[in-house]
C-alpha cells in the first residue's frame, strides 16, 4: 500500500465550479502536509502548507484530520487556469525530511 | 523565496553512454538534497538522499552503481546516470530544504532524459 493515496481524476468541472480534492496517508508519524501543483513537465510548486486548524488562501482551503489521517484541498470559484496535477505531499518523521508524495489529482477547469 | 537551479533540462543520450544532472541551491546551504524520479503518469519517486561530505542514502531498489550521486559542497549535488538504457528514460528532480522540517522543499527545473 501506497503511503499517500489520492484519487488520480481526471476532475473535468466548469469555470466557476468548487472542486475538492482528498488524500490519505498511511505513516501515522507524518507530522508536515502540504499540497503541491504541477504543471505538465514542469516541477512541482508549493500551493499551501496544511495545518490542523485548517487554512485558507483566497479561493484555496486546505484541511487535515489527524485522526482519521485525512487531508483535503478545496478549490472555489474555479479558474482555467487551476488546470493541472495537484499532489498530496507529507512528511514523516522516520524519513529523514525527504517529501513522500501521492500520485496527484488531475484537475481540468473548461470554459 | 530560495532557488534551485538544475541542468540541463533536457538530455538525449545513446543507450550505454552516462549523463549527468546538476542540481545547486543558489541562495542557500543544502545539507540535504534529494533526488526524484517521475515516471509518466506516475507520482514523484524518491531516489536517494544526498548529504554533503558523505555517501548518498538510496530508497529500496534504487541501484547506487547506476546511479551515482556526488554532494561535495553545500551548494552541489550531482546525480549521474551510467551507462542509461532507455527504461532509464524518465524526469529527474532535485529537491533542498531548509534546516527545518516544516519548511518549504525548494525543487530545480527537472531534467527530462530520454535515452535513445
Amino acid at each position: 500500500r501506497k503511503e499517500v493515496e489520492q484519487d488520480p481524476g481526471p476532475f473535468n468541472v466548469p469555470e466557476g465550479a468548487t472542486v475538492a480534492f482528498n488524500c490519505t496517508y498511511s505513516n501515522s508519524a507524518s507530522q508536515s502536509f502540504f499540497w503541491y501543483r504541477q504543471d505538465c513537465r514542469k516541477e512541482p510548486k508549493l500551493l499551501m502548507s496544511v495545518y490542523s486548524s485548517g487554512n485558507e488562501d483566497g479561493r484555496f482551503t486546505a484541511q487535515l484530520n489527524r485522526a482519521s489521517q485525512y487531508i483535503s484541498l478545496l478549490i472555489r470559484d474555479s479558474k482555467l487556469s487551476d488546470s493541472a496535477t495537484y499532489l498530496c505531499v507529507v512528511i514523516s518523521s522516520n524519513s529523514g525530511y525527504a517529501l513522500n508524495f501521492g500520485k496527484g489529482t488531475s484537475l481540468l477547469v473548461t470554459p | 523565496g530560495a532557488v534551485v537551479s538544475q541542468h540541463p533540462s533536457r538530455v538525449i543520450c545513446k543507450s550505454g553512454t552516462s549523463v549527468k544532472i546538476e542540481c545547486r541551491s543558489l541562495d542557500f546551504q543544502a545539507t540535504t538534497m534529494f533526488w526524484y524520479r517521475q515516471f509518466p503518469k506516475q507520482s514523484l519517486m524518491l531516489m536517494a538522499t544526498s548529504n554533503e561530505g558523505s555517501k548518498a542514502t538510496y530508497e529500496q531498489g534504487v541501484e547506487k552503481d547506476k546511479f551515482l550521486i556526488n554532494h561535495a559542497s553545500l551548494t552541489l549535488s550531482t546525480l549521474t546516470v551510467t551507462s542509461a538504457h532507455p527504461e532509464d528514460s524518465s524526469f529527474y528532480i532535485c529537491s533542498a530544504h531548509g534546516t527545518a522540517q516544516n519548511t518549504e522543499a525548494f525543487f530545480g527545473q527537472g531534467t527530462r532524459l530520454t535515452v535513445v
